[in-house]
């Protein structure tokens, strides 16, 4: 177990849909990332939250948003949903950027 | 585009092997190496982190060296078990000066089976 919590485990929606997946990152840990992994394709950052401010961008679409919130938990918020975003769907933290990431279980996202 | 590059792809050895996989970076402007073991259907556990030109790092049966001036690094497991099957990636975090920058770029990974 990281320490890092990740809700929903699965999800399934349909196109055109808005979800939103949570994590809660470790005790004291200040960065937050997202990461998609499609099927196929190895992991893809999409996205770095550090103490409430993003720090770094990836491949991360415009339909896609997230934020950290001042408890340190982020949100991933995915809209207008395609099928093409069925994926897993993980956050890790770390304390600091440079330092090792603790991955979460991951949320599997389907969109139907 | 800034690659981070693993070889090989996939690899079968016998329980009591020992093994070693390659991970490839661009050499110039390095910041951090991180090499990561994902078993099927968990989620990616770090298994070093690695800094300095030279730098070796050992965790139980599994060591990883680090070259920085010629862009590589290996990862070892002496005597592979059956519990050592996984798929193992290396993620290179890019330089401040490039597009990429503070965050982890990962290879696509060496799936290992070990064989009983």
């Amino acid at each position: 177990d990281s320490g890092v919590t990740q809700t929903p485990k699965h999800l399934i929606t349909a196109t055109g849909q808005r979800v939103t997946l949570r994590c809660s990152p470790r005790s004291g840990d200040l960065s937050v990332y997202w990461y998609q992994q499609s099927l196929d394709q190895g992991l893809q950052f999409l996205i770095q939250y550090y103490n409430g401010e993003e720090r770094a961008k990836g491949n991360i679409l415009e339909r896609f948003s997230a934020q950290q919130f001042p408890d340190l938990h982020s949100e991933l918020n995915l809209s207008s949903l395609e099928l093409g975003d069925s994926a897993l769907y993980f956050c890790a933290s770390s304390v600091g950027y440079q330092k090792t990431q603790y991955f979460g279980p991951g949320t599997r996202l389907l969109v139907l | 585009i800034l690659n981070v590059e693993q070889s090989p792809q996939s690899l079968h050895v016998q329980e009591g092997d020992s093994t070693n996989f390659t991970c490839s970076f661009p050499s110039s402007n390095f910041y951090a190496l991180h090499w990561y073991r994902w078993e099927t259907a968990k989620s990616p556990e770090a298994l070093f982190v690695m800094t300095l030109n030279g730098d070796e790092k050992k965790k139980g049966r599994i060591s990883a060296t680090l070259n920085t001036k010629e862009g590589y690094s290996y990862l070892y497991i002496k005597g592979s078990q059956p519990e050592d099957s996984a798929t193992y990636l290396c993620a290179f975090i890019f330089p401040f000066s490039s597009g990429s920058a503070r965050q982890l770029t990962f290879g696509s990974g060496t799936q290992l089976t070990v064989l009983p």
